[in-house]
């Protein structure tokens, strides 16, 4: 069974810095996707960025930035020059490529401190 | 750009009464999957479609069913309410297998 872990339920970052958020996966698989979601208190999910398996470059969109490590089976999210907007909880998901669910984290909750 | 878009986004309930939940995917998206989030928990997959088909099935209680429509809108029916379904439901559509997109989420509260 596939099971993601984040084992950082609360996080706290100053405006402008840089923060990372850990996520480990079990999968036997050889190939799957993974994903960083953001839950702003508006209970919205949003899908911040999604890496492939396969790809060994790690993917990037904008200030967000993952730090993929297969055989660690490790998929990290950097978040650089952190915003007051980026409040709100982080969940790490994973999918099998043949699959349709996604197997989500318990999340981090990050705090942007003014 | 069009989201997912989910109705009602409250509703209250009384136990053993019957909820039916709406989604509308993105255009163009094929693919519909519902999820259950309970507070203070991460969502957990329900159920998906695939082209109006059932492709997959989750931790989905004998109670609720679903099915996706000709115009690809996605319907949750949920049978002999409990408070223990009191949780945000979310709808999530995505082309094939690619990356899903979540709606707005409807809060069900059981009473």
């Amino acid at each position: 069974a596939q099971t993601v872990t984040q084992s950082q339920p609360e996080m706290s970052v100053q405006e402008a810095e840089t923060v990372t958020l850990s996520c480990t996966y079990d999968t036997s698989e050889s190939n799957y996707y993974l994903f960083w979601y953001k839950q702003p208190p508006s209970r919205q999910m949003i899908l911040v960025i999604r890496q492939e398996a396969y790809k060994q470059q790690n993917a990037t969109e904008n200030r967000f930035s993952v730090n993929f490590q297969k055989a660690a089976k490790s998929f990290s999210l950097k978040i650089s020059d952190s915003q007051l907007g980026d409040t709100a909880m982080y969940f790490c998901a994973f999918r099998e490529t043949g699959a349709n669910n996604l197997f989500f984290g318990t999340g981090t909750r990050l705090t942007v401190i003014p | 750009a069009a989201g997912v878009i989910q109705s009602p986004r409250h509703l209250i309930k009384e136990k053993r009464e019957t909820a039916t939940l709406k989604c509308y995917p993105i255009p163009r998206h094929d693919t519909v999957y519902w999820y259950q989030q309970g507070p203070g928990q991460d969502p957990q997959f329900l159920i998906s479609f695939y082209e109006k088909m059932q492709s997959d099935k989750g931790s989905i209680p004998d109670r609720f069913s679903a099915q996706q429509f000709s115009d690809y809108h996605s319907e949750l029916n949920m049978s002999s309410l409990e408070l223990g379904d009191s949780a945000l439901y979310f709808c999530a559509s995505s082309l094939g297998r690619g990356g899903q997109y979540f709606g707005p989420g409807t809060r069900l509260t059981v009473l």
